[in-house]
């Protein structure tokens, strides 16, 4: 069965402290790997796709890395406006399912 | 481009009573998702379609739930008779397929209440 974990569920970090998210996966056959962020009372925001083992893709002070078993969002001096829920969800070859992760909420201290 | 459009924002209702949701989805997107977010459960697949035809439907809860998509650009969630455990956001996301690589892209969502 296809799924997603995410790790951890809660995160506080300080200003400027560095840290990594955790997405593990079991898929038949990875399509794509996707992040979104969430705030409060909003919609998931997409974030980044990976596609293949190795990628690596940045957006500010965001990088998002991809392995054949888990995906992490390396998040770098982070700031207070970067708390937020992030979701992690794959789809797998021939379907048009996402399977969303229960998420990990950061919360990020000035 | 205004991206995924829902309505209304916050719903408060009586169970028993019917409730629509609306969506616009971004134009030129082939593919629509209804979604349901709660705590316990997090985001549910509701009903999928793709050029304005129900695909699949497997995650509507029940027969109280009906989706439809009259045309390319709108879509409606109905749940008749609503319940409180209805309770929860629900989203609207379109994609579109390019090169067969596909991204969703979620509205604001409709926080329902049902007392």
């Amino acid at each position: 069965e296809d799924q997603v974990t995410q790790s951890p569920e809660a995160l506080r970090l300080q200003e400027g402290e560095s840290s990594s998210l955790n997405c593990s996966y079991t898929v038949s056959g990875l399509r794509g790997l996707f992040w979104y962020r969430q705030d409060p009372g909003k919609g998931p925001e997409f974030l980044f796709t990976l596609y293949s083992a190795g990628e690596e893709k940045e957006k500010e002070r965001l990088k998002a890395t991809l392995t054949k078993k888990e995906s992490f969002l390396h998040i770098t001096a982070p700031k207070p406006e970067d708390s937020a829920t992030y979701l992690c969800a794959v789809q797998a070859g021939g379907t048009y399912k996402y399977i969303f992760g229960t998420g990990t909420r950061l919360k990020v201290l000035a | 481009d205004a991206g995924v459009i829902q309505s209304p924002r916050h719903e408060v209702t009586e169970m028993g009573q019917e409730v629509t949701l609306r969506c616009k989805p971004i134009s030129g997107h082939n593919s629509l998702f209804w979604y349901r977010q709660t705590m316990m459960r997090g985001l549910e697949l509701l009903i999928y379609f793709n050029n304005n035809v129900p695909i699949d439907d497997s995650g509507m809860p029940e027969d109280r739930f009906s989706a439809k998509m009259p045309n390319a650009s709108f879509s409606t969630l109905k749940i008749q008779p609503s319940e409180p455990r209805d309770s929860a956001v629900y989203f609207c996301a379109s994609s579109s397929v390019t090169g067969g690589l596909e991204t969703q892209y979620f509205g604001p969502g409709t926080r329902l209440l049902v007392l």
